[in-house]
């Protein structure tokens, strides 16, 4: 069964702090992975895309990295801000059917 | 600017009602999706649409229907007979439904059902 897992759940850090969340997947066949940020009460907005052969790929403060054979992703976040505080999701999709496979989500929340 | 429309932001609805959220989108997309959010899960795929005068029912479609008789709009229609009605509904869009492109996102329409 495709599925993508998300952890933690949610977490809550100081600002300026890093950290790091994590995606683990079973969809198969694989073809690509993106990063969302859901602002709470808006619509996703796409962080970053990972493909089989990349490793890792930044966005400003974003980082992302796949490790294909291991099936997981993580989403690392430095120097964190109170913008930054959000829902991240990691989608997958597979190559039958283009079918996507949503994670629930990691709830993060930065305090001063 | 180029995006996704949905109306309303927030809608009320008393049971046995049906209610029709709005999808329109200025992106020139082929692809369009409606998914339905609620909390501590993934999002799941009500409909899609890849062209123009067609549909397909995703993976919760029971409850709903939908429309394409235009390329920029994609409304959903929660009837009566869906039995939770009460979600987070986000429509979206792609240039084509084969791509690897990126999923664009609406605001969300946040439906309440009394």
């Amino acid at each position: 069964k495709n599925q993508v897992e998300q952890s933690p759940q949610s977490l809550i850090i100081l600002e300026g702090k890093n950290c790091t969340l994590q995606c683990n997947y079973t969809v198969s066949p694989f073809s690509n992975l993106r990063w969302y940020k859901q602002d709470t009460g808006r619509g996703p907005v796409s962080l970053t895309i990972m493909t089989f052969s990349e490793n890792t790929k930044s966005n400003g403060r974003y980082t992302a990295t796949l490790d294909a054979d291991t099936k997981q992703s993580s989403l690392h976040i430095t120097a964190s801000q109170l913008s930054d505080s959000a829902s991240y999701i990691c989608v997958v999709m597979s190559e039958y059917g283009n079918k996507l496979v949503f994670g629930a989500g990691t709830i993060l929340r930065v305090k001063s | 600017d180029g995006g996704i429309t949905q109306s309303p932001k927030y809608l009320f609805r008393k049971e046995g009602q049906n209610v029709t959220l709005s999808c329109e989108q200025n992106l020139n997309h082929d692809a369009m999706y409606w998914y339905r959010q609620d909390p501590g899960q993934g999002l799941r795929l009500i409909y899609y649409s890849q062209i123009v005068n067609d549909f397909q029912k995703g993976d919760i479609a029971e409850g709903y229907s939908v429309s394409r008789e235009k390329k920029e709009s994609f409304p959903l229609t929660v009837t009566s007979a869906q039995k939770n009605p009460t979600a987070f509904y986000l429509c979206a869009s792609r240039r084509s439904a084969g791509n690897t492109g990126e999923l664009f996102f609406g605001e969300g329409s946040r439906l309440t059902v009394l």
